[in-house]
C-alpha cells in the first residue's frame, strides 16, 4: 500500500512559539492531503483539505491564521501551528488518498501522527 | 449530510470468540464505506472498504464486513479474535470528497 510519512512524531514547545509538522507521500503523488486533529478518546476531526498549488480549504470553526497549511509539491504538505497555546495540544494526523481513475473511492493512507504538547 | 454512528464505545470479547463492531451510516447516494484501525499513538491503518459488488467484504488481518443497505449498516466482524486485535476501530463514509469518521469503538480482547 501507499506510504505517508509524518514528522515529527512528538514535539514539545513553549507557549507562543510556532511548530511545523510535515506530511509526505513517499511512493505516490498526492494532489490533496487532509489534516485531522484527534482529542483523547475522541474521533478524528477534519481540520482542512490541503490542495497542491492552491489555498487550503478549512472546515468551519478552524482558524486558518492559526493553522497554516502549505502544499507546495505533490508529495509534501505542512501544517504550522502558529503562536501555540496549551489548548492546541493534541494529536495531529495527515492523510492522502490514492485516486482510482480520478474517483474518490479510494481509501485514505495516514501518517503516523504528531503529538503536540504546548507548555 | 453524511454521518456515521458507532453505537458502542467499547467491545469486550474473549480470545478465540467471534467479534462484531457495529456501524451504521447515513449518506445520500451510493455509500463508500471503510473500516480503519488505530493503535496507541499511531495513525490509522486501512482494513477494508465497500464500494460496490458483494455485500461481504474481506480485508486485512482476517477481518470482514457486511454491507446491509436496508439497515444502512456496515458491521465489522472477525470469526476468531486475537489479543493483538485490541485497538480502536473507526468506521468511515466518503460522500463527495470528504471522509467522515465515526466516534470509534475500542476493542478489548482478553486472553
Amino acid at each position: 500500500g501507499a506510504v505517508v510519512s509524518q514528522h515529527p512524531s512528538w514535539v514539545i514547545c513553549k507557549s507562543g512559539t510556532s511548530v511545523k509538522i510535515e506530511c509526505r507521500s513517499l511512493d505516490f503523488q498526492a494532489t490533496t492531503m487532509f489534516w485531522y486533529r484527534q482529542f483523547p478518546k475522541q474521533s478524528l476531526m477534519l481540520m482542512a483539505t490541503s490542495n497542491e498549488g492552491s489555498k487550503a480549504t478549512y472546515e468551519q470553526g478552524v482558524e486558518k491564521d492559526k493553522f497554516l497549511i502549505n502544499h507546495a509539491s505533490l508529495t509534501l504538505s505542512t501544517l504550522t501551528v502558529t503562536s501555540a497555546h496549551p489548548e492546541d495540544s493534541s494529536f495531529y494526523i495527515c492523510s492522502a488518498r490514492l485516486l482510482a481513475g480520478g474517483s474518490n473511492t479510494g481509501e485514505l493512507f495516514f501518517g503516523e501522527g504528531s503529538r503536540l504538547t504546548v507548555l | 449530510a453524511q454521518s456515521v454512528a458507532q453505537p458502542e464505545d467499547q467491545v469486550n470479547v474473549a480470545e478465540g470468540n467471534p467479534l462484531t463492531v457495529k456501524c451504521t451510516y447515513s449518506v445520500s447516494g451510493n455509500p463508500y464505506l471503510f473500516w480503519y484501525v488505530q493503535y496507541p499513538n499511531r495513525g490509522l491503518q486501512f482494513l477494508l472498504k465497500y464500494i460496490t459488488g458483494d455485500n461481504l467484504v474481506k480485508g486485512s488481518y482476517g477481518f470482514e464486513a457486511e454491507f446491509n443497505k436496508s439497515q444502512t449498516s456496515f458491521h465489522l466482524k472477525k470469526p476468531s479474535a486475537l489479543v493483538s486485535d485490541s485497538a480502536l476501530y473507526f468506521c468511515a463514509v466518503t460522500g463527495g470528497f470528504k471522509t467522515i469518521f465515526g466516534a470509534g469503538t475500542r476493542l478489548f480482547v482478553k486472553a
